[in-house]
């Protein structure tokens, strides 16, 4: 079946860094959206790519979308504290309804 | 509602027993999700709904498992004889619809159901 696979699993950065996480679908999908969980929460909602090749930015961070729709990238530029959490791709397949495949998701620490 | 609400918060079983979930959606919003989420892990897909019908079952892990909707709103998500690895942060989301296309559109996530089987 359709899997997403998210790295890294991990990531520590010193505050001010830049972060990058990686999402890769073992099919085509039709969509992606982008999560992300504060500790002791639930995840929010980001942003959504559709497009092949598309880049969204959202003031610090920036979301791509591959040409082959197959994986999608999110990176942040000069982290700060608040972006603590855990960020999760979750794809739709091409041909679904309604069903996000969510990745393992990476989970961000940031030292100030 | 302001936003997606799940009941209970937290519920702590025996092994064996049967437990009830509850999802109160988004008014208006006619897409369902369910998931379960274990400690450290990422969000394993169960079911969603689109309406009351629920045309994707596959994520259910066993016949242990169901779910309904009724009204179109409110959905609960049964566990018959849990065992210990049922333990899991159980999350709701809703979405306003499926777009043209089947494309699903935001999920809005609750403060989930912390299932503990002792």
């Amino acid at each position: 079946g359709q899997q997403v696979m998210q790295i890294p699993q991990y990531q520590h950065v010193q505050e001010g860094e830049d972060f990058t996480t990686y999402c890769n679908s073992s099919t085509t999908l039709s969509n992606i959206q982008w999560y992300k969980q504060r500790p002791g929460g639930h995840p929010v909602f980001l942003i959504q790519l559709v497009k092949s090749g598309e880049v969204k930015k959202q003031k610090r961070l920036t979301f791509q979308f591959g040409e082959a729709k197959k994986n999608s990238s999110l990176h942040i530029t000069a982290t700060q504290t608040t972006d603590v959490g855990t960020y999760f791709c979750a794809g739709q397949g091409s041909g679904n309804t309604g069903k996000l495949i969510f990745g393992q998701g990476t989970t961000l620490q940031v030292k100030p | 509602g302001a936003g997606v609400s799940q009941s209970p918060s937290n519920k702590v079983t025996e092994k064996g027993k049967d437990v009830e979930l509850r999802c109160d959606p988004i008014s208006g919003h006619t897409a369902l999700y369910w998931y379960r989420q274990s400690l450290g892990q990422g969000l394993e897909f169960l079911i969603y709904f689109q309406g009351n019908s629920a045309p994707d079952k596959s994520g259910l892990p066993s016949d242990r498992f169901s779910a309904e909707r009724t009204g179109g709103s409110v959905s609960t998500l049964t566990i018959q004889r849990t065992q210990q690895e049922d333990s899991a942060v159980y999350l709701c989301a809703s979405s306003l619809a499926l777009l043209a296309g089947g494309s699903t559109d935001t999920q809005y996530f609750g403060p989930g159901t912390r299932l503990t089987v002792l």
